[in-house]
């Protein structure tokens, strides 16, 4: 049972364009929603997060949304640039002691 | 800071036998570690979670006879397959969580295992 899904496997966006990977789940218990970007052959590496009790993160060209009544969240990156061609898993927290990972959006910024 | 290691990067063995995968964090005590299986285009499935010093708590369809999880110190924990067969083939990923933080986990490189 997926909790967590991306149902955009792969995503691609121009230079300087933004970029925008959606991420839904099912559980309204999750309190804790983090995303991670990885390369092939190497493990995740921690991007952003937001807490449920948040609707919104920023962190310089990243920024996150918590919809919680549609149990939607979305990692927006302006400007999008080629560095940031890599795989995008959203991830879903129940008290920290539990985690549950969509199955990522290859995201691919053409120059 | 928050560097997690892990060895071996890629490891090939027979069916039958049994390979110890090493996940450490080298700049932080990790007072949880988590240890996940990935297939090719799928998600990261967590497989267990391991407290130091207490037996590690196994996600619901892991065999824990077969998915042996040791967290002796507060910056090593080990993953032993046992009696390992082509179906156990995946990438291995461990995570670390240093005691301060509640959520945030730092991920090792992962390890390839291919068994034949």
């Amino acid at each position: 049972d997926q909790q967590v899904k991306q149902n955009s496997p792969s995503l691609s966006v121009q230079e300087g364009r933004i970029s925008i990977l959606n991420c839904d789940y099912t559980n309204s218990m999750f309190d804790y929603f983090l995303w991670y970007k990885k390369y092939p052959a190497e493990g995740p590496t921690f991007l952003i997060s937001i807490s449920s009790i948040k609707d919104k993160n920023e962190d310089g060209r990243f920024t996150v949304f918590l919809n919680k009544s549609a149990k939607h969240l979305s990692l927006h990156i302006v400007p999008s640039q080629p560095g940031d061609s890599a795989v995008y898993f959203c991830a879903a927290s129940l008290t920290g002691n539990q985690f549950y990972f969509g199955t990522g959006t290859s995201l691919t910024v053409i120059p | 800071g928050a560097v997690v290691s892990q060895h071996p990067s890629w490891v090939i063995c027979k069916s039958g036998t049994s390979v110890k995968i090493e996940c450490r964090s080298l700049d932080f005590q990790a007072t949880t570690m988590f240890w996940y299986r990935q297939f090719p285009k799928q998600s990261l499935m967590l497989m267990a979670t391991s407290n130091e010093g207490s037996k590690a708590t196994y996600e619901q369809g892991v065999e824990k006879d077969k998915f042996l999880i040791n967290h002796a110190s507060l910056t090593l924990s080990t993953l032993t397959v046992t009696s390992a067969h082509p179906e156990d083939s995946s990438f291995y990923i461990c995570s670390a969580r240093r005691l301060a933080e509640a959520y945030e986990q730092y991920f090792g490189p992962g390890t390839r295992l291919t068994v034949t």
